[in-house]
């Protein structure tokens, strides 16, 4: 069974700009999370859907958003991003949610300037 | 609100030592617990689940204890190679499926 795959895996924006990111889970995965991971602040839950709802949200600002689509794929957006958006975003794919297993993502590197 | 500290936040062992890593959380409604190891600039992988009904669980070397009641979960790694060296987290999801991390512990085997 191929893993988590998250694209891109590196990415440099500016500030003002957004970002879409992308979560293919693992096949028959309906349960998708994404977190940020910072040196600082290591890492926390941004948000999970499961069947395309979402269940679930961290304490992010509203500039921070995602969808899960029918296949199980996932999207987190970031708008007008700021330097502290810098982090290493990982996203993570369970059957049912984040009680069982989570096999994660290699992540997508965000560099803000 | 759970906040997770893992102790030590660094540590580094002569080859063929075992070792215990530490993690305690605030709110003890939790699930079950989750150890992941991450590797520099990598994503987690998962260890070991422990079920809240679990005391414990094994894997190869590596043995992970579950004491809710004291908000205690152990780590412990025998004979520890330097393939080891990597980063150890620790994950207690509430029961409304929001995950706390903690910060980790980093570990470095010394050849």
């Amino acid at each position: 069974k191929a893993g988590v795959t998250q694209t891109p895996r590196y990415l440099i924006k500016t500030r003002g700009q957004q970002v879409t990111l992308s979560c293919s889970p693992i096949s028959g995965h309906r349960s998708v999370s994404w977190y940020q991971q910072t040196p600082g602040q290591g890492l926390q839950f941004l948000f999970e859907y499961f069947s395309e709802t979402q269940r679930n949200k961290g304490n992010f600002p509203g500039r921070f958003s995602g969808r899960q689509f029918s296949n199980s794929r996932s999207e987190m957006n970031v708008s007008t991003l700021e330097l502290g958006d810098s982090a290493l975003y990982l996203c993570a794919s369970s059957l049912q949610g984040p009680q069982e297993t989570q096999y994660f993502g290699p992540g997508t590197r965000l560099l803000v300037l | 609100k759970q906040e997770v500290t893992q102790i030590p936040a660094a540590l580094s062992v002569p080859e063929g030592e075992n070792l215990v890593l530490n993690c305690s959380f605030t709110d003890s409604a939790i699930y079950n617990l989750q150890w992941f190891r991450q590797d520099p600039g990598k994503g987690l992988t998962s260890l070991l689940l422990i079920q809240s009904s679990q005391r414990e669980q094994t894997s190869g070397r590596l043995n992970a204890s579950l004491d809710k009641s004291s908000g205690r979960s152990t780590l412990y790694i025998a004979a520890s190679q330097p393939g080891d060296s990597a980063t150890y987290l620790c994950a207690p999801p509430r029961r409304d499926d929001k995950i706390i991390f903690g910060k980790g512990t980093r570990l470095h085997i010394l050849p």
